[in-house]
C-alpha cells in the first residue's frame, strides 16, 4: 500500500542529546513537509522540500536540520539547540508537478507522527 | 500570516449542522480543510481554489468567498465520526510553496 511511514512512533531525548525521525514515502511524490503540532497551535511548518537535495527553512527552523538525499526519504534532526522538542510532529508529502503550483492544487499526505518528549 | 479559524470549539448532538470559518488577511489562491482525530494523522477533506474549482468528499460541502478572504466547511446532520480537530490551510498564490495552518477547531459529536 502507498502511504508516508514516520518511525519511531514515540521517542525520548536526552538533554544536550540530537535525535532523529524518520519520514519515508512509497508515493512518488516530489515535495516533502515536517511540521511540529503542539497543543492549541495548530501544525507549524518545520522545513520543506520540492525537489531532492534542496530544502528551505518554514516559520520554526531553528534547532532543526534536514536532509533530502533520495525522492522518498526526509528525515528530521531535532538538534540540542532546540530547548523545547516536546511536541507531535508530522511529515507529509505531496506530488507537485513542477515547482510552481503543485502545493495549491494537490493533497497533502501525513504520516501518523512522532511523539517526541523530554527525559 | 496564519489563517484565524472560528469557532475554537463546537459541540454538537447527532444530526445538528455546524459551520466552521477560515479567516485570512491575505488574498487567497486555494483554501484546503483537513479533520485529525486524537493523536492521528490529518485527514484530507476538501481543496477549494480560486475560480471556484473544488475537490474533496461528497458528503461535505465548503465555500470560498475570495473577496472576503474566507472558507467555510459546512457539516450537515453531523455524526459521531464527524468528532476531530479540524484544520485549513491557505496558499496565497499559485506559486506558494507550502500551506499555512489555522490553529484548528474542535468539534464534539455525541449521541
Amino acid at each position: 500500500d502507498g502511504g508516508i511511514t514516520q518511525s519511531p512512533k514515540y521517542l525520548f531525548r536526552k538533554e544536550g542529546q540530537n535525535v532523529t525521525l524518520s519520514c519515508e514515502q512509497n508515493l512518488n511524490h516530489d515535495a516533502m513537509y515536517w511540521y511540529r503540532q503542539d497543543p492549541g497551535q495548530g501544525l507549524r511548518l518545520i522545513y520543506y522540500s520540492q525537489i531532492v537535495n534542496d530544502f528551505q527553512k518554514g516559520d520554526i527552523a531553528e534547532g532543526y536540520s534536514v536532509s533530502r538525499e533520495k525522492k522518498e526519504s526526509f528525515p528530521l534532526t531535532v538538534t540540542s539547540a532546540q530547548k523545547n522538542p516536546t511536541a507531535f510532529y508530522l511529515c507529509a508529502s505531496s506530488s507537485s508537478p513542477g515547482l510552481a503550483g503543485g502545493v495549491a492544487k494537490n493533497i497533502q499526505y501525513f504520516g501518523a507522527g512522532t511523539r517526541l518528549s523530554v527525559l | 500570516q496564519q489563517p484565524v479559524q472560528s469557532p475554537q470549539a463546537v459541540i454538537l448532538r447527532e444530526g445538528e449542522d455546524a459551520v466552521i470559518n477560515c479567516s485570512s488577511s491575505k488574498a487567497l489562491y486555494s483554501v484546503h480543510w483537513y479533520r485529525q482525530k486524537h493523536g492521528e494523522a490529518p485527514v484530507f477533506l476538501m481543496i477549494l481554489l480560486k475560480g471556484g474549482e473544488q475537490k474533496g468528499h461528497e458528503k461535505i460541502s465548503a465555500s470560498f468567498n475570495e473577496k472576503k478572504q474566507q472558507s467555510s466547511l459546512y457539516l450537515t446532520a453531523s455524526q459521531l465520526s464527524y468528532s476531530g480537530t479540524y484544520f485549513c490551510g491557505t496558499v496565497v498564490n499559485q506559486a506558494g510553496t507550502a500551506l499555512i495552518f489555522g490553529k484548528g477547531t474542535t468539534l464534539s459529536v455525541s449521541s
